[in-house]
Order: C-alpha cells, then sequence, then structure tokens
C-alpha cells in the first residue's frame, strides 16, 4: 500500500511565522499536491508537482511556496503565516498523470 | 473555469433507506473520482470512472457517469451506520498547453445514517 506521510498532525504557530510542513511518499509517485480543506469549501488545490524541481500553481497559491527536491518529499511552505492560513492541509500523491490519488493524514496548522 | 457542485451538501438518512448524491461538473473532463474522508481522517479513493455510462459498484455504494450531462451520481442502497462519512467527487483535467493535470473537488456531502 502507498503511504503518505506529513510529519506533524497539529500544529501552532504564530502570525509572521516562516512555516514549513513536509509530505513524504514512499511509492515513487510522480505527481504530488498540495490541497487545503475548509468547512463548505471542500478541497482546494495550492501547488503541485509533476517532477523534481518542477512545480505548478493551483488554485490559491498565493502566500505559499513549495519544493520538491527529491522525487519522495514535496514540501509546503507558508512564507509569512497569517490567520486566514488556519486550515486542514493535506497532502497527496499519483503514480500517474491521472490516477487516483493517495493521501495523507493532514496536517491542522492554527495560526494565532 | 472548471466549477464541481455536489448536492446535497448534508444528508442525515435513516438506516436502510436509498438516497443519491449527485456530482455535477462544468466542463469536459478526463475522468471522474469519488473519495470518502471519515471524521478525523484523510480521504480514499472509492472509485475511478472513465467514460461516459461507467458504473461501479461497491456494497452498497454505485456511481454512474452521464459525461454529456457532466453529471456523476453515487448512489446509496439501504444505507448502515458505517457509511456515515463525508463523500467528495472529484475531476480530472489535463492542461494541453502545459500537459499537466489538476484535480478538482467538490465541495463535499456530509452522510450521516441514522440506527
Amino acid at each position: 500500500d502507498v503511504k503518505v506521510t506529513q510529519s506533524s498532525r497539529y500544529l501552532v504557530k504564530r502570525t509572521g511565522e516562516k512555516v514549513f510542513l513536509e509530505c513524504v511518499q514512499d511509492m515513487d509517485h510522480e505527481n504530488m499536491f498540495w490541497y487545503r480543506q475548509d468547512p463548505g469549501l471542500g478541497l482546494r488545490l495550492i501547488y503541485f508537482s509533476y517532477d523534481v524541481k518542477m512545480k505548478e500553481k493551483g488554485d490559491i497559491p498565493e502566500g505559499y511556496s513549495v519544493s520538491r527536491e527529491k522525487k519522495e518529499r514535496f514540501s509546503l511552505i507558508l512564507e509569512s503565516a497569517s490567520t486566514n492560513q488556519t486550515s486542514m492541509y493535506l497532502c497527496a500523491s499519483s503514480r500517474v498523470y491521472n490516477s487516483p490519488l493517495h493521501f495523507g493524514n493532514g496536517t491542522r496548522l492554527t495560526v494565532t | 473555469e472548471l466549477k464541481v457542485e455536489q448536492n446535497p451538501l448534508f444528508l442525515s438518512m435513516q438506516e436502510g433507506k436509498n438516497y443519491t448524491i449527485y456530482c455535477n461538473y462544468s466542463t469536459t473532463s478526463d475522468r471522474l473520482y469519488w473519495y470518502r474522508q471519515d471524521p478525523g481522517k484523510s480521504l480514499e479513493s472509492l472509485f475511478v470512472l472513465l467514460s461516459n455510462g461507467a458504473v461501479k459498484q461497491e456494497g452498497r455504494l454505485m456511481a454512474s457517469l452521464d459525461t454529456k450531462a457532466r453529471l456523476s451520481t453515487l448512489h446509496i442502497t439501504a444505507a448502515v451506520h458505517d457509511l456515515s462519512a463525508t463523500y467528495f467527487c472529484a475531476v480530472g483535467l489535463i492542461f494541453p498547453t502545459s500537459g499537466t493535470y489538476k484535480y478538482i473537488f467538490g465541495t463535499g456531502t456530509r452522510l450521516k445514517v441514522l440506527a
């Protein structure tokens, strides 16, 4: 079974802090994704990557950046955390470009 | 802009009853996905529907796809408490110029099955 591991289950950060969310997958998947999940809004795509060092903006990239230095690891960076970035963050990967996504358990981030 | 709409957003139903969740999307898509999310857990893939008229079934859940109407349905037969979860549909979209592929999710349907 594919495993997608997010480094933290819960995080509490202060406004203005730089925040790193880490995601690792163990099945050599090409594609990796970061979503945020908010009540009533479903999942919204922040960034995705289809290859090492490649990244594409999703629908809500503002205030975020990403890094993919190795195939198995995809990091989401909040350059200067703000309270409106309080959310559940979900990392996912897919084997090829249109296969089903495999999700991590999520990181619930609170920015105070 | 691709929009994916699910309805209802909330559904409370009695055990043993049947019901359908609807997923409408606004533009041509590569394929349609259904996921389940249990409370406090992450999303788990249920079905992938590839073409018009596709139907897939697992247990009490059956998903279908009508690409002409841009509509997918998730039908629940004789609901049981264990089906209580949030169900998401997602649409796959290819961007020909960049060759990239995005998964766009609906807002989710929160299902509660009452004993």
